[in-house]
């Protein structure tokens, strides 16, 4: 299995620009996260689908952030506009049940928002 | 006042020596607990959970939970110059996962 699939693995923008951030999960997985890490922060929870439905979303900081899952195999992060506060890396995580107990993490996105 | 604290280190122990890594956390219907390993650049990886009180035991790894003092911890015993890593403890209240900022460890040959 080749394990949770982020792509970019890292994203220098600018100020204002469009990001979208891709995840391919474990095949199988009915659970999928998007965590945001930071040093200041930690790792904090943005949303997480279950069945490839939005079951709460209650991290994602404002309206510039945007997830979508439209099956079971892909999902998306968007950041409209970007800023340079949302400089981080971003997870993504899958998991086969639906209470995420036992989570496998993807390698992450690099983002750099000059 | 955050929803997971840890210590964030960073803690040094010699190689041999057990290492133990606290957490706790502020809802008290949280329902299950996990620690993760993450290497330096990498990803987070599950190596522990517990969901009772008392003691679990992986290899040399041991997860304490107690919820009455809303406290759990990680014991590693026979420590290695590969453990050096950041441990993350994380929460499930069974709304929200909820990650501590990671305490650094540091293994010293």
């Amino acid at each position: 299995d080749a394990g949770v699939i982020q792509s970019p693995r890292h994203e220098v923008t600018e100020m204002g620009q469009e990001v979208t951030l891709r995840c391919k999960p474990i095949s199988g997985h009915n659970s999928l996260f998007w965590y945001r890490q930071t040093m200041m922060r930690g790792l904090e929870l943005l949303i997480y689908f279950n069945n490839n439905v939005p079951i709460d979303d209650s991290g994602m900081p404002e309206d510039r952030f945007s997830a979508k899952m439209p099956n079971a195999s892909f999902s998306t992060l968007k950041i409209q506009p970007s800023e340079p506060r949302d400089s981080a890396v971003y997870f993504c995580a899958s998991s086969f049940d639906a209470t995420g107990e036992t989570q496998y993490f993807g390698p992450g996105t690099r983002l750099l928002v000059l | 006042q955050k929803e997971v604290e840890q210590n964030s280190g960073p803690l040094s122990v010699p190689e041999g020596a057990i290492a133990s890594l606290n957490c706790t956390y502020s809802d008290r219907v949280s329902q299950s607990f996990f620690w993760y390993r993450q290497y330096s650049g990498k990803s987070p990886e599950l190596i522990m959970s517990i969901y009772s009180n008392g003691d679990k035991e992986d290899g040399r790894f041991t997860a304490q939970l107690n919820k009455a003092s809303q406290y759990v911890s990680l014991l590693i015993r026979d420590s290695q110059p590969s453990d050096s890593a950041t441990y993350l403890c994380a929460v499930n209240t069974g709304n929200q996962f909820y990650f501590g900022t990671g305490t650094s460890l540091t293994v010293i040959p």
